[in-house]
């Protein structure tokens, strides 16, 4: 079984600051892929970067990268210039052999302006 | 740029009841998932479908949900026989292989 553990229920950032979104995960499997998600109040779920676990680059996408520690098995999103539109709830969520996603508890990022 | 599509955006409908929820997955993606989130919760995982069948369901998959793929474009989730319990966002994902893309949900309440 996976699993996923944020244990930062909720943060804040200061408009154009850099955030750090903590994720440790679990699983037995060897081939896995770690996900990000932002759902803002609206509801609905944005992808925001994929990190397979043979990477050996850190993935990024824009203002977003994933800070992959595989023996430490972390998996923490940084947020770069945080912008006030980026305030939302971010969910990890780690990929099993047989697809499905397995979401952590979530963080609430509020950006202040 | 194609995106996951899901209709209805909100459904109410009355305890005992059958729903069908809707979705249209982008078109070259072979594999579908549909997830809920129950209020201020973390998404659960409910059914993967792959090659006109399921290939793995949760516990929370039991038999008063079903899902279908009718034709080539739509991907729908039945909830027979609806309970309280039921209402939560339902979520449909579609996937080339290792990638997800969700839809915008479907907010179910059971009344």
């Amino acid at each position: 079984a996976q699993k996923i553990t944020q244990t930062q229920p909720g943060m804040f950032v200061q408009e154009k600051e850099a955030v750090t979104l903590d994720c440790t995960y679990d699983t037995s499997d060897q081939s896995y892929g770690l996900f990000w998600y932002k759902q803002p109040s609206s509801g609905e779920m944005i992808f925001l970067i994929y990190q397979g676990s043979y990477d050996e680059q850190n993935a990024t996408e824009g203002r977003y990268s994933l800070n992959f520690q595989k023996a430490r098995k972390s998996a923490n999103l940084v947020i770069s210039a945080s912008q006030l539109g980026d305030s939302a709830m971010y969910f990890c969520a780690i990929r099993s052999n047989d697809y499905k996603l397995s979401f952590g508890a979530g963080t609430t990022v509020t950006v202040r302006a | 740029e194609p995106e996951v599509t899901q209709t209805p955006s909100h459904q109410v409908t009355q305890m005992g009841q059958e729903v069908i929820l809707r979705c249209v997955p982008i078109s070259n993606h072979l594999y579908f998932y549909w997830y809920r989130q129950i209020l201020g919760q973390k998404v659960e995982f409910l059914v993967s479908f792959y090659n006109n069948e399921i290939s793995e369901k949760s516990e929370i998959f039991d038999d008063q949900f079903s899902v279908e793929r009718p034709d080539g474009s739509n991907f729908t989730l039945k909830i027979r026989s609806t309970k309280l319990e039921d209402s939560a966002m339902y979520f449909c994902a579609s996937g080339p292989q290792y990638e997800q893309f969700f839809g915008p949900g479907t907010r179910l309440t059971v009344l």
